[in-house]
C-alpha cells in the first residue's frame, strides 16, 4: 500500500540553524501539507501546498518557513533560523484530488529538537 | 471558525471491556469528521471517516463512529479493547474548503492505555 515517507526521523539542531525536513507524498496526490504536533499539545496546521504554490498557511507559518516541491516526488520544509520553540513532531500529509471523499494521509513524522 | 473538543484526555480500560471516545465538533454544516490514531513513534492512521449518509460508519481495527448532528459529536466505539489498542487517538474536522484541499483541525487527542 502506497504511504507517505520522511526523512529524518530524528533531527537534533542548534538555535539559529537551517533545517530542511523532507517527506515523500504519495505518488500521483495532488495536495500536501505540513502540520506539527508540540509535546503534549494537539495537532496544528502550519501550510498546504497545491500547482506549485501554497494554498494556505497558518500564522505559524512565518518568514522563517517556506516549503517547496523540487523534484515532483520530494516535498521539503525549511525553517531557515530555528528557535527552541520549533521543537515539534512534523507531520506531512498528502492528498489524492479536490473532492469531499478524499482523505489526508500522514507520514511517520520527523521530531525536530533545537537546543 | 471550526474546532474539535476530545473532553477526556487519558483514559485507561481493560483488556476486552468496551470503549467509547469521544469527539465534539463546532460546525455550521455537516462536516468531514475523521479519526486517526497514533502509536507510540508512528505517524497518523486513518481510523474512518464520516462525509454523508449513513451515521454509523466503520473504520479499521473493529472500530466504528456514530454522527449524531444534534449533538455534535461524533464518537469512537469499540465493543472489546485489545491490549494494542493503546495509542492516542484523534478526532479532526475538515474545514469548511476541505473539499477544494482544505485542513484539517484536531482535537487535542485521547491518550488510551489498556489494562491487562
Amino acid at each position: 500500500e502506497p504511504e507517505v515517507t520522511q526523512t529524518p526521523s530524528h533531527q537534533v539542531t542548534q538555535m539559529g540553524q537551517e533545517v530542511i525536513l523532507r517527506c515523500v507524498p504519495i505518488s500521483n496526490h495532488l495536495y500536501f501539507y505540513w502540520y506539527r504536533q508540540i509535546l503534549g499539545q494537539k495537532v496544528e496546521f502550519l501550510v498546504s501546498f497545491y500547482n506549485n504554490e501554497i494554498s494556505e498557511k497558518s500564522e505559524i507559518f512565518d518568514d522563517q518557513f517556506s516549503v517547496e516541491r523540487p523534484d515532483g516526488s520530494n516535498f521539503t520544509l525549511k525553517i531557515r533560523s530555528t528557535k527552541l520553540e520549533d521543537s515539534a513532531m512534523y507531520f506531512c500529509a498528502s492528498r489524492g484530488g479536490a473532492g469531499g471523499k478524499d482523505t489526508q494521509y500522514f507520514g511517520p513524522g520527523t521530531r525536530l529538537t533545537v537546543l | 471558525a471550526q474546532s474539535v473538543t476530545q473532553p477526556d484526555i487519558h483514559i485507561t480500560v481493560s483488556e476486552g471491556a468496551s470503549l467509547e471516545l469521544r469527539c465534539n465538533y463546532s460546525y455550521g454544516a455537516t462536516p468531514y469528521l475523521f479519526w486517526y490514531v497514533q502509536s507510540p513513534g508512528q505517524g497518523l492512521q486513518l481510523l474512518l471517516k464520516y462525509f454523508s449518509g449513513d451515521t454509523l460508519v466503520q473504520g479499521i481495527k473493529g472500530f466504528e463512529a456514530e454522527f449524531k448532528r444534534s449533538q455534535s459529536s461524533f464518537n469512537l466505539r469499540k465493543p472489546s479493547v485489545h491490549w494494542s489498542d493503546a495509542a492516542e487517538y484523534f478526532c479532526a474536522v475538515g474545514e469548511s474548503y476541505y473539499n477544494q484541499g482544505g485542513k484539517l483541525i484536531f482535537g487535542q487527542g485521547t491518550e488510551l492505555s489498556v489494562k491487562p
